[in-house]
């Protein structure tokens, strides 16, 4: 149980475009998702918190306009990086965590999303 | 703010010895503390996790963490490493809110490796 899907595992576009990724939780509802990003070698980074329903609490120096986060399910949230530049290009990690129970205070990670912007 | 601090960015032990992981945190408040393992190109994967119950906290794969509030410390340990251990692995932190806990803060990671 608790597993969380990303989508794509891996994009490459052109500096300009904009991308979109996806984070499922397929097999229990979440309230809250949390977009990570990671350098390579380095830790995550906590980006935005995404609460279903409402307007996504970005991390003070991530740009709001710049990535946009909707929230729309219980089991979907999607993060688009807007007019994507090469300095984007890093590993993007979705997390979830349930609405209730004994998982409550355990985020479940999903698989990433390797951003390549040329 | 809370924050982790992973003692040790490279940790090498030879197969079937002792690992032992440092971490150290620090919080105003009494924190969930995480321990997640991340192998090459992929996500992360829960090996343990402490939330104010019992303070020696058994989890996945022999991994286990002792929550030490005096030290502020959350050590991760095995007895006998294994080849398949080889991975990076990162101490988190949270401090709980009402209904649950918050975004979670990592430590900077630490590189296991085992030694044949």
């Amino acid at each position: 149980g608790a597993v969380v899907s990303q989508h794509p595992s891996w994009v490459i576009c052109k500096s300009g475009t904009s991308v979109k990724i996806e984070c499922r939780s397929l097999d229990f509802q979440a309230t809250t998702m949390f977009w990570y990003r990671q350098f390579p070698k380095q830790s995550l980074m906590l980006m935005a918190t995404s609460n279903e329903g409402s307007k996504a609490t970005y991390e003070q120096g991530v740009e709001k306009d710049k990535f946009l986060i909707n929230h729309a399910s219980l089991t979907l949230s999607t993060l688009t990086v807007t007019s994507a530049h090469p300095e984007d290009s890093s590993f993007y990690i979705c997390s979830a965590r349930a609405t209730s129970g004994r998982v409550q205070e355990t985020q479940y990670f999903g698989p990433g999303t390797r951003l390549l912007v040329l | 703010a809370q924050s982790v601090t992973q003692l040790g960015s490279h940790v090498s032990v030879s197969e079937g010895a002792l690992v032992l992981l440092r971490c150290n945190y620090s919080s105003s408040v009494p924190p969930y503390l995480f321990w997640y393992v991340q192998y090459p190109n992929q996500g992360l994967q829960l090996l343990l996790k402490y939330t104010s119950a019992a303070t020696l906290v058994k989890g996945i794969n022999g991994f286990e963490a002792e929550f030490k509030k005096s030290e502020t410390s959350f050590h991760l340990t095995k007895p006998s490493a294994h080849m398949s251990d080889a991975a990076e692995y990162f101490c988190a932190v949270s401090v709980p809110l009402g209904g649950g806990a918050d975004g979670l803060t990592f430590g900077k990671g630490t590189h296991l490796i085992i030694q044949p």
